[in-house]
């Protein structure tokens, strides 16, 4: 079975602008985190959906925001970019109940200058 | 909200010798689960071993095992013969029976000397 993949890998953007990075989960899992990581705050969870569904929110500003599509592929958007959005964004997908594993894909790299 | 504390920030261990790592969490509920993942330098999250809390019997794969103390709160990860491909970033997670949400630890950084 193929991982869950992240796209794109890198990304650099300039401060007041927005982005959008994209997560594929395992084939059939139903389940999307998303997560930012950085080196002072560690994981920190950014929101799950289910089934297109938010399911849990983190506490981050509304301007970072998340959809899943029908095939459970999931999008990340976040608005007005401060330089403090840098950071690794990692997406993990689960089959949901009962199983609780998570699976992570490589992350995407944001730097914004 | 459930917390998740790792108290090394770095731990270091020679080649095929035994390491420790901490993890505590507080919660008020009774049943959930433990997991423990490695970073390793190219930043892909593994899953390392997995604990359900109503499990009295420690989860053990290969040379990783846990030592699991529900009444402490402790969920520890020992890692028998280190080998130089164990050197990584290491996550304790924990996640509700109930709730959707991981709750992960701020990491602990393993070197591990030839």
């Amino acid at each position: 079975k193929a991982g869950v993949t992240q796209t794109p890998r890198y990304l650099i953007k300039t401060r007041g602008q927005q982005v959008t990075l994209s997560c594929s989960p395992i084939s059939g899992h139903r389940s999307v985190s998303w997560y930012q990581q950085t080196p002072g705050q560690g994981l920190q969870f950014l929101f799950e959906y289910f089934s297109e569904t938010q399911r849990n929110k983190g506490n981050f500003p509304g301007r970072f925001s998340g959809r899943q599509f029908s095939n459970s592929r999931s999008e990340m958007n976040v608005s007005t970019l401060e330089l403090g959005d840098s950071a690794l964004y990692l997406c993990a997908s689960s089959l949901a109940f009962p199983n609780y594993e998570q699976y992570f894909g490589p992350g995407t790299r944001l730097t914004v200058t | 909200a459930q917390t998740v504390t790792q108290s090394q920030p770095e731990m270091s261990v020679q080649e095929a010798e035994t390491v420790t790592l901490s993890c505590t969490y507080d919660t008020s509920e009774s049943d959930y689960y433990l997991f423990w993942y490695k970073q390793p330098p190219s930043r892909q999250m593994i899953l390392v071993i997995r604990q359900e809390a109503y499990k009295q019997q420690n989860a053990t794969e290969n040379r990783f095992s846990v030592n699991f103390q529900k009444a402490a709160k402790s969920f520890s990860l020992k890692i028998s013969d280190s080998q130089l491909g164990d050197a990584a970033m290491y996550f304790c997670a924990y996640r509700s029976n109930t709730g959707n949400q991981f709750y992960f630890g701020t990491g602990t950084s393993l070197t591990v000397i030839p």
